[in-house]
């Protein structure tokens, strides 16, 4: 248990509709990061979040949105679904700088038909 | 815009041998590089980091050389062990002042035994 719960594990839903993904970090953890990874793609950031505030913005679509709660979890909201969606969905967290690493969930696997 | 490259998908080593995975990137301003290491149906784990300042580091079987001049880091594993069989991403972070980190698409080691 790498300490970030990352709810649900799995995902089916059809296309046009609308999902929340949540992410708890680790405790003590301010920072909360959003990633996907495609079928054969790397981890590409999508938005990271500090003690409720929107930090850093990467390659997320319009209809993707996310925050951060005052106790610190985060929920990623993705609507109006296509079938290109379909990914792994990380969130990780990290309490400072750039060198200590995130901790990672195990991921939501989302699979839009 | 692939600012953090695996150029090798998969690699495949003998157990007890030396495993290279290599990474390029084309950012100066990122001032850490780290390699996370990724079972499937789990999360990355964080393996080990290098600051910009430094050109190698070392933990275990696992060392990080990066030569900053060429815009190339390596990982080493040696030895190699069946068990270390895995998906490895380097990652770069720094640039533009956040924590966020660029992932490479990942490079497949097999450790045959």
């Amino acid at each position: 248990d790498s300490g970030v719960t990352q709810t649900p594990k799995h995902l089916i839903t059809a296309t046009g509709q609308r999902v929340t993904l949540r992410c708890s970090p680790r405790s003590g953890d301010l920072s909360v990061y959003w990633y996907q990874q495609s079928l054969d793609q790397g981890l590409q950031f999508l938005i990271q979040y500090y003690n409720g505030e929107e930090r850093a913005k990467g390659n997320i679509l319009e209809r993707f949105s996310a925050q951060q709660f005052p106790d610190l979890h985060s929920e990623l909201n993705l609507s109006s679904l296509e079938l290109g969606d379909s990914a792994l969905y990380f969130c990780a967290s990290s309490g400072g700088w750039g060198g200590n690493g995130y901790t990672f969930g195990s991921g939501t696997r989302l699979t839009v038909v | 815009d692939q600012q953090v490259k695996q150029n090798s998908p998969s690699l495949s080593v003998q157990e007890g041998r030396i495993s290279i995975l290599n990474c390029d990137y084309t950012n100066s301003m990122f001032d850490y590089f780290l390699w996370y290491k990724k079972y499937p149906a789990e999360g990355p784990t964080f393996l080990i980091s290098i600051s910009s300042i430094k050109d190698k580091n070392e933990d275990g079987r696992f060392t990080v050389f990066l030569n900053k001049s060429a815009k190339h880091l390596s990982l080493h594993i040696v030895p190699s062990q069946p068990g270390d069989s895995a998906v490895y991403f380097c990652a770069a972070s720094g640039a533009g002042g956040t924590y966020k980190y660029i992932f490479g698409t990942g490079t497949r080691l097999k450790v045959l035994a």
